[in-house]
């Protein structure tokens, strides 16, 4: 059964560092998302993507954030300067239609 | 705005007791509705939905009935087993017009013991 996957697992870094978050959803999936859930909350919607552009995103994808489809597979997020509250686990998503959305299983984003 | 709220948990149960996890929600309009469970160490799985009112999801034992009119859709197991031992997500989301972004509850987490 296809399946969205998301590398790395785990990823450390420094604060003000950079990161790039990947993942590859399912072939024939027309809608991608991430959200992000800091430990012992929510599950928070970060940004949407239709169409090789951002469709929806909300107030924590601020200037530091962007998301990309460098190769019509992967999907990324990247952070450009880490803060300690950026820890989270991050989810990517797809679906083919705005219905049922596929998550992977996860990035853990551990900011030092 | 839009929101979802889920009983506080964790929720312990023996096995084979009944389970009923609150969800309600508060949406402008008719959202579809969800119950995602995330296992330990592994992502969010789409466990049931419902797209309209009175509609029922259910799969593997659980149901959940969507009730337009208490704004609820909580999910139900007749008999549980460790192994659904999981935290529990309440979802909805707006399909037609919008992008389908879902917002979630806080999370349920079920316990259950032998």
């Amino acid at each position: 059964e296809p399946e969205v996957t998301q590398t790395p697992s785990h990823q450390v870094t420094q604060m003000g560092q950079e990161v790039i978050l990947r993942c590859v959803p399912i072939s024939n999936h027309l809608y991608f998302y991430w959200y992000r859930q800091i430990l012992g909350q929510k599950v928070e919607f970060l940004v949407s993507f239709y169409n090789n552009e951002i469709s929806e995103k909300s107030e924590i994808f601020d200037d530091q954030f962007s998301v990309e489809r460098p190769d019509g597979s992967n999907f990324t997020l990247k952070i450009r300067s880490t803060k300690l509250e950026d820890s989270a686990m991050y989810f990517c998503a797809s679906s083919v239609g705005r219905d049922t959305q596929y998550f992977g299983p996860g990035t853990r984003l551990t900011v030092l | 705005g839009d929101s979802v709220t889920q009983m506080e948990g964790p929720v312990t149960l023996s096995e084979e007791a009944f389970l009923t996890i609150n969800c309600t929600y508060t949406a402008t309009g008719y959202p579809s509705l969800f119950w995602y469970v995330q296992y330990p160490g592994e992502g969010l799985q789409l466990l049931l939905k419902a797209t309209k009112a009175d509609d029922k999801g259910s799969n593997k034992g659980f149901e959940a009935t969507y009730r337009k009119e208490t704004t609820s859709f909580h999910l139900e197991k007749g008999s549980v087993q460790v192994s659904d031992s999981a935290v529990y997500f309440c979802a909805l989301s707006f399909g037609s017009g919008n992008t389908g972004k879902l917002i979630f509850g806080q999370g349920t987490t079920l316990q259950v013991k032998p």
